[in-house]
Parts: structure tokens; C-alpha cells; sequence
């Protein structure tokens, strides 16, 4: 299985922030990634896909980019709606599989 | 708009098997869309459990694929889970959720989740 690893595991900030989240791949999946955002008690929401491509009716504060290994999620002005776990997700290869999660806390 | 709404027993017994329906309304699970199903223990990550097509061909999650069956009616346009020999480790959140780009994708909409815990 490909293993997906986020960093940092936990990030506090404030609103208006800037704030980068990485997941790295254990090995290659090309441009195969998604974002989610996922509030307590909710279901995962779809953000970005194909590492890059935002989700309709996502706000263009939120941005993804890389490919191969390495992949970023970008929320260039934090807003208070923001602060939520954000999952990474592989799906280049079975099985699908997700990161452990980046939980973005208000500092 | 595409709505998914799970449905099912919130408590199985250990050794039992865990069976799941998701409702789908605004859409068809006939159509050229692959259907999945995705489960999160309490406080933990998600985990992929498998996917299904209008036609009945079926993708596993190798961890799990000696004990997961999916299935899917498109006369009731609804999908199914079911699990068996369930254990503790398998109490989880199970969210049904539509492929937004066919097999081996993303996943676009999203149920609400439906709580079963294992336990006797």
C-alpha cells in the first residue's frame, strides 16, 4: 500500500494566516491527489483533486500543488470557517488510501 | 443535486456481520458513476473499504476484502456493505460516497455517516 504522511499533524494559527499543509507519498502518484476538509461530527468535504484542481464552489483561498511525492494545500488567508482536520488522499493505486490528518487549531 | 443517506444497525455483535444500505436520491446509481464506501474509526484517519459500479463490478480494500461485500440494486437506487465477522476494531463511522471521476477516484458527495459500534 502507498502510505501518505502529513505534516504537521496538528498547526495553530489565527485567522489570516497563511497556512501550507504537506502530505508526502511513499512513493509516486503522480498528479493523483485529493484534499478534503472534515469538521467534527461531519463528513469529509471535497476541496481539491488531481493535486491542483479546486472543487466547485470551494473558495479560491484554497490552492494544491505537486506531483510525484510531495503536495502541498495552501490556504492563503485563513478564515474562521476554516479551522477543521484536513485528510490527503492517494488514488493512483489500491488501495485508496488517506493521511493521518492535519488538525488546524485557532492559536 | 446528488444526496446519499446511509442507513442500517448502530450495534452488531462481535462475530456478527455489519450490514449497511446507502440511499441514493437526485442521482442514479445507474449512471456512469462509481459508488463508495469509506469508514472512520472513533478519533482516527479514514480508510477506504471499497467501490462499486452501476454494473456490479467491484473494487476491495485488500485488508478487508475476505470479509466486505458490495452490492448494489439500481431498481431501489441503492448500494450496500456488508461485513462479516466483525470485531471491536471495526466500530467505526460508515460514509457511503460518490466517485466524482469513475473507479480508483476521488470521492465528490459525501452521506452524513451513519455510527456502528460492535459490541455485545
Amino acid at each position: 500500500d502507498i502510505q501518505m504522511t502529513q505534516s504537521p499533524s496538528t498547526l495553530s494559527a489565527s485567522v489570516g494566516d497563511r497556512v501550507t499543509i504537506t502530505c508526502r507519498a511513499s512513493q509516486s502518484i503522480s498528479n493523483w491527489l485529493a484534499w478534503y476538509q472534515q469538521k467534527p461530527g461531519k463528513a469529509p468535504k471535497l476541496l481539491i483533486y488531481k493535486a491542483s484542481s479546486l472543487e466547485s464552489g470551494v473558495p479560491s483561498r484554497f490552492s494544491g500543488s505537486g506531483s510525484g511525492t510531495e503536495f502541498t494545500l495552501t490556504i492563503s488567508c485563513l478564515q474562521s470557517d476554516d479551522f477543521a482536520t484536513y485528510y490527503c488522499q492517494q488514488y493512483n493505486s489500491y488501495p485508496e488510501t488517506f493521511g493521518q490528518g492535519t488538525k488546524v487549531e485557532i492559536k | 443535486q446528488v444526496q446519499l443517506q446511509e442507513s442500517g444497525p448502530g450495534l452488531v455483535q462481535p462475530s456478527g456481520t455489519l450490514s449497511l444500505t446507502c440511499a441514493l436520491s437526485g442521482g442514479s446509481t445507474s449512471s456512469s458513476y462509481w459508488w463508495s464506501w469509506v469508514r472512520q474509526p472513533p478519533g482516527k484517519g479514514l480508510e477506504w473499504i471499497g467501490e462499486i459500479y452501476h454494473s456490479g463490478s467491484t473494487n476491495y480494500n485488500p485488508s478487508l476484502k475476505s470479509r466486505v461485500t458490495i452490492s448494489v440494486d439500481n431498481s431501489k437506487n441503492e448500494f450496500s456493505l456488508k461485513l462479516s465477522s466483525v470485531t471491536a476494531a471495526d466500530t467505526a463511522v460508515y460514509y457511503c460516497a460518490r466517485n466524482g471521476d469513475s473507479f480508483r477516484s476521488y470521492m465528490d458527495v459525501w452521506g452524513r455517516g451513519t455510527t456502528v459500534t460492535v459490541s455485545s
